[in-house]
């Protein structure tokens, strides 16, 4: 497949170890944030969202955390498999989502099974 | 199935010619844009359309330009004026504030 990231930061995890990605996004304004995961030669794929009046969400074998103080996203992904290697991309939005998002250089996760 | 389609997944454009990459979405979705992606890179807006007959350049807007004469197509021509093309454009939409839903992606190269 195509490579979507050549110089990207790299996170490598055991398979079934818990993985945690993390974003520092730039705008203080910043009201809604995503996570993408990307796999090779494909479009990103939604994973969570969270709103800026939550700290924590959390899906399946997913948890997001937003720390607004210090301007600083995470994604944890518990039990990690070998599915799970992809880029992962954090993106940010003003308004709600009314204006465009605006996307992070991403993180590759790599399992090693 | 509703969905968002990209076309070609692969396009070869000459030195001097002019590109037109295909973006059709059949979610009734309000919200289109266009997003250039380099290896290193996070993705980047070329424009954006929020409304039939209405669009808005994005960051890198410069050597590219769109329609939206449809609801359903946000067609994006890469002109000769785009001096390095070669990279992976990839298509979105959204039916208002949230959820922006992906195509596939086509991969430019100039030969």
């Amino acid at each position: 497949g195509e490579s979507v990231g050549l110089h990207l930061p790299t996170l490598s995890v055991q398979e079934g170890d818990n993985s945690i990605i993390n974003c520092a996004y730039s705008n203080s304004a910043s009201d809604y944030f995503i996570w993408y995961k990307q796999e090779s030669g494909k479009g990103p794929q939604f994973i969570i969202d969270i709103r800026s009046n939550m700290d924590k969400r959390q899906g399946q074998r997913v948890t997001v955390l937003l720390n607004k103080t210090v301007k600083h996203l995470s994604l944890q992904i518990a039990a990690t498999q070998p599915g799970d290697s992809a880029v992962y991309f954090c993106a940010e939005t003003v308004n709600s989502g009314n204006t465009p998002l605006v996307f992070g250089k991403g993180t590759r996760l790599s399992v090693i099974a | 199935d509703g969905g968002i389609t990209q076309s070609p997944k692969y396009l070869f454009r000459k030195e001097g010619q002019n590109v037109t990459l295909s973006c059709e979405q059949n979610l009734n979705h309000d919200a289109m844009y266009w997003y250039r992606q380099d290896p290193g890179q996070g993705l980047r807006l070329i424009y954006y359309s929020q409304i039939v007959n209405d669009f808005q350049k994005g960051d890198i807007a410069e050597g590219y330009s769109v329609s939206r004469e449809k609801k359903e197509s946000f067609p994006l021509t890469v002109t000769s004026a785009q001096k390095n093309p070669t990279a992976f454009y990839l298509c979105a939409s959204s039916p208002n504030r949230y959820g922006y839903t992906f195509g596939s992606g086509t991969r430019l190269t100039v030969v």
